[in-house]
């Protein structure tokens, strides 16, 4: 599976939007991008999927760059229930298994 | 509705001892998912079932850890003579089908100690 790279870890502050970035340069035409979270003793839960266009959902949005080779979670005002561990995943078409790698960290603050 | 179940959420044995792990999935899910999640890490891939029959066990370990759906449903993962290497979260996950865009929900996962 092609590999992603985020930021180890983030800050951010409660009400305030929360841009989550992930790099995956060797993305290729039929990969799709999925985000999970894990909450602090929880399992991981979904949170969005894309291929190419932009997506919204009630979570949060995805922004896909023109060339996809980059992507951005975007929590339009972080709340502390928020905080958790942020997974941004490819699966290549017709794939399944998730591969996660170390995620990045996000702490919401007062 | 029902989420994803796993059962026990605690395991604690001994080293050389046989356990097993159970995984309800949410209702009409076709596919079953098995990862395990080391203290800091991600979670990592073991199995996965479409139906009764493992589609890919190319996670698994080594021949110590099996795993069964016999009927299509709940699953249970094996492992034989346990190390205290295997001390780790089993998370079970389901979905409804093995598309690149179906989502995976996850149970709460069995915490495994292996002493």
């Amino acid at each position: 599976d092609a590999k992603t790279t985020q930021p180890n870890s983030m800050e951010s502050n409660e009400e305030e939007p929360v841009h989550l970035p992930c790099n995956h340069s060797t993305i290729s035409g039929t990969d799709y991008i999925h985000w999970y979270r894990q909450l602090p003793s929880q399992g991981p839960e979904y949170v969005i999927h894309g291929l190419t266009s932009n997506v919204n959902n009630r979570m949060a949005s995805l922004a896909i760059a023109e060339d996809r080779k980059s992507s951005t979670l975007i929590l339009h005002r972080a709340t502390l229930r928020d905080a958790a561990v942020y997974y941004c995943i490819l699966l290549t078409g017709g794939g399944n298994k998730l591969t996660f790698g170390t995620g990045t960290q996000l702490k919401v603050e007062l | 509705g029902a989420g994803v179940s796993q059962t026990p959420s605690n395991k604690v044995t001994e080293k050389g001892k046989y356990v097993e792990l159970r995984c309800d999935p949410i209702s009409g899910h076709t596919a079953l998912y098995w990862y395990r999640q080391s203290l800091g890490q991600g979670p990592e891939f073991l199995i996965y079932f479409q139906g009764t029959g493992a589609a890919d066990d190319s996670g698994l370990p080594n021949d110590r850890f099996f795993a069964v759906r016999p009927e299509g449903s709940v699953s249970t993962l094996k492992i034989q003579r346990t190390e205290r290497g295997d001390s780790a979260v089993y998370l079970c996950a389901s979905s409804l089908g093995v598309s690149s865009y179906n989502e995976q929900f996850f149970g709460p996962g069995t915490r495994l100690t292996v002493l």
